[in-house]
């Protein structure tokens, strides 16, 4: 089956200043990339998605990158700011496929 | 903006107890997932359900748990006998449409903690 592995696991900048996290998938059938944000007593929230078919989304300061031949992905969040602190679970899964795995998680702090 | 609700949003229960935790998901999606996170740990997947029945279930998802779809809105996760590692967060969620094709929206979690 799929396996997720994400890293880092802490991760903490400076106001302004980017975070990028990254993931990698071992399932070739994978085709769907959501990455959620959790924030303290809250589930998953989803902020992005990239699907096979394309290599970068962008959506104002948060990017997803995909590199289907490496079979990793990753998430760029650009002048970050205090309210981005939470922690980030990329996830895998597939079009026909409804067991998506997740990462470990990246608990992201932004310093003000 | 529609939303999974799910209740309790804390369930204490002695070891060996059966508890049912509860979701309601948002009215017009038709598949519904359960997730659990253990403290510190990913989120995994439990079990998906379409049509009345399990489409998917994970390893973890064995003969102590069950799934039910008891009326028209509630979207129920059944644990038989618990056991100390269950302790986790649960999460329910719903989508429009199963696989990837569309978003899966999760409620805000039970915490359950077995004791």
């Amino acid at each position: 089956g799929e396996n997720v592995e994400q890293h880092p696991s802490t991760l903490s900048v400076q106001e302004g200043d980017s975070a990028v996290i990254k993931c990698t998938y071992s399932d070739s059938a994978s085709n769907y990339f959501p990455w959620y944000k959790q924030e303290l007593g809250k589930g998953p929230q989803l902020i992005i998605d990239i699907r096979s078919n394309v290599g970068e989304k962008k959506d104002q300061r948060i990017a997803v990158t995909l590199n289907k031949t490496a079979k990793h992905f990753s998430l760029h969040i650009t002048e970050t700011q205090p309210e981005d602190s939470a922690v980030y679970f990329c996830a895998a899964g597939a079009y026909n496929n409804n067991d998506m795995r997740f990462g470990a998680g990246t608990r992201l702090t932004v310093k003000p | 903006e529609p939303e999974v609700t799910q209740t309790p949003s804390h369930q204490v229960t002695q070891m060996g107890q059966e508890v049912i935790l509860r979701c309601v998901p948002i009215s017009n999606h038709l598949y519904f997932y359960w997730y659990r996170q253990i403290l510190g740990q990913k989120v995994e997947f439990l079990v998906s359900f379409y049509n009345n029945e399990i489409s998917e279930k994970s390893e973890i998802f064995d003969d102590q748990f069950s799934v039910e779809r008891p009326d028209g809105s509630n979207f129920t996760l059944k644990i038989r006998s618990t056991k100390l590692e269950d302790s986790a967060m649960y999460f329910c969620a719903s989508s429009v449409e199963g696989g990837s094709r569309t978003e899966a929206f999760f409620g805000q979690g039970t915490r359950l903690t077995v004791v």
